[in-house]
Order: structure tokens, then C-alpha cells, then sequence
């Protein structure tokens, strides 16, 4: 079965840091690219970063938002996506979804990542 | 940026009655390649979005048949036959030409 699992999420205080990990499973990972999209409480959904897989160079892209303060990348060999967020601002408070491929066929559940002093 | 605007934000409706969403993009969504990169997303309370619809009409693996899709260019639909009430919760439209947008959703409400 192919699914993903999001981990990694908390309560942090602003300008402080978390790493998101995005644990694969039922597919190739490295030929796939990978993403994380946002929810923010009670709203809509906001794309924050993407991975390209081995074929296209694992290439990166951010939205404006977070650019600058959150980076991807991945680990092949442990089937694995990261999000390294710094610079956290109470803005970023979200839930945290993991999406496989370029066209984000299969989600995880989820992890939150809260921002408050 | 591509800008995705969808309507109405507030669906409801009757059970086994049909439904429709529209969804506008501020600029063509067909790529280089011939595709055109328009997705359609369902997330039910509580839980995380799951993929119905991807390049426009086609249906992911276990979507029933009640739900289909269409569009070209910069406007696209997501239409149900005849909604149950598992189709409850929100939609949202997608495109992934160029990195990626979601509209506002469209809460369809029993």
C-alpha cells in the first residue's frame, strides 16, 4: 500500500525551529517527487514546498511565504522527506501535510506545528 | 502566480440530488507537454485532502462514477450525479502547471 506519514510537529516558540520528517512507503521514492502543503486552522490550503525526485535533479522550489527560512530535502536510502523550518513566526501555525508526487496523488494525515509564545 | 477562484464557496444540497463546482484560473493551465494540470480534492472533516480528479477529467482509482469532471484552458467544473452523504466536506481545485495554487474550497453542506 503506498502512504506517507508525517511526524515531527509541536508547539515552538517564534523565531525558534522544527524538522518535519514525511516517512514513505509502497512505491520508488527516489523516482517521485515530494510535497508539503499547509492548513491553516479553519481554512483553506496553501502549498509550501517541493522536491523534485533523482531523474529531474532533485530540484526545490518554496513558496514566497517561507522562503528563506524552510528547506527541503530528502534521504533516499530512508525513504524519507524533511521540512527544516527556522525563523518560525506565529503565521506558520498550521497543519502540515506530506504529498507524494509532482501531482500529489496520495496525503498523510497530517502533523501541527503551533507557533505561540 | 496563478490564481484559482472557485464558486460557489457554499454548496448546499439535497441527497441524490446533482451538484457543481466551477473553478477559474487567471491563466491557462495547459503545459508545454499538452497536459493541462488541473486537479480536484476532497477533505471531509477531520481528515486529510484526498485526490478525485487529476489532469482535468480523470478519475483517481475508487472515485465512484458519480463524480466527473471537465473543462480547458482557464475554467474547469467538478459535477455529482447524485450526492450521498459521505460527499460531504470541502473541495478544492488545484493546478500544478507552474509550482502550485488551490482555490478557497467549496464547502458542500447536506
Amino acid at each position: 500500500e503506498v502512504q506517507v506519514l508525517e511526524s515531527g510537529g509541536g508547539l515552538v516558540q517564534p523565531g525558534g525551529s522544527l524538522r518535519l520528517s514525511c516517512a514513505a512507503s509502497g512505491f520508488t521514492f527516489s523516482n517521485y517527487a515530494m510535497g508539503w502543503v499547509r492548513q491553516f486552522p479553519g481554512k483553506g490550503l496553501e502549498w509550501v514546498s517541493s522536491m523534485s525526485g533523482i531523474r529531474s535533479g532533485e530540484a526545490t522550489y518554496y513558496a514566497d511565504s517561507v522562503k528563506g527560512r524552510f528547506t527541503i530535502s530528502r534521504d533516499n536510502s530512508r525513504n524519507t522527506v524533511y521540512l527544516q523550518m527556522d525563523g518560525l513566526r506565529a503565521e506558520d501555525t498550521a497543519i502540515y501535510y506530506c504529498a507524494k508526487g509532482s501531482d500529489m496523488d496520495i496525503w498523510g494525515q497530517g502533523t501541527t506545528v503551533t507557533v505561540s509564545s | 502566480d496563478i490564481v484559482m477562484t472557485q464558486s460557489p464557496l457554499s454548496l448546499p444540497v439535497t441527497l441524490g440530488q446533482p451538484a457543481s463546482i466551477s473553478c477559474w484560473s487567471s491563466r491557462s493551465l495547459v503545459h508545454t507537454d499538452g497536459d493541462t494540470y488541473l486537479s480536484w480534492f476532497h477533505q471531509r472533516p477531520g481528515q486529510s485532502p484526498r485526490r478525485l480528479i487529476y489532469k482535468v477529467s480523470n478519475r483517481d482509482s475508487g472515485v465512484p462514477d458519480r463524480f466527473s469532471a471537465s473543462g480547458s484552458g482557464t475554467y474547469f467544473t467538478l459535477k455529482i450525479s447524485r450526492v450521498e452523504a459521505e460527499d460531504v466536506g470541502v473541495y478544492y481545485c488545484m493546478q500544478n502547471v507552474d509550482l502550485y495554487t488551490f482555490g478557497q474550497g467549496t464547502k458542500l453542506e447536506i
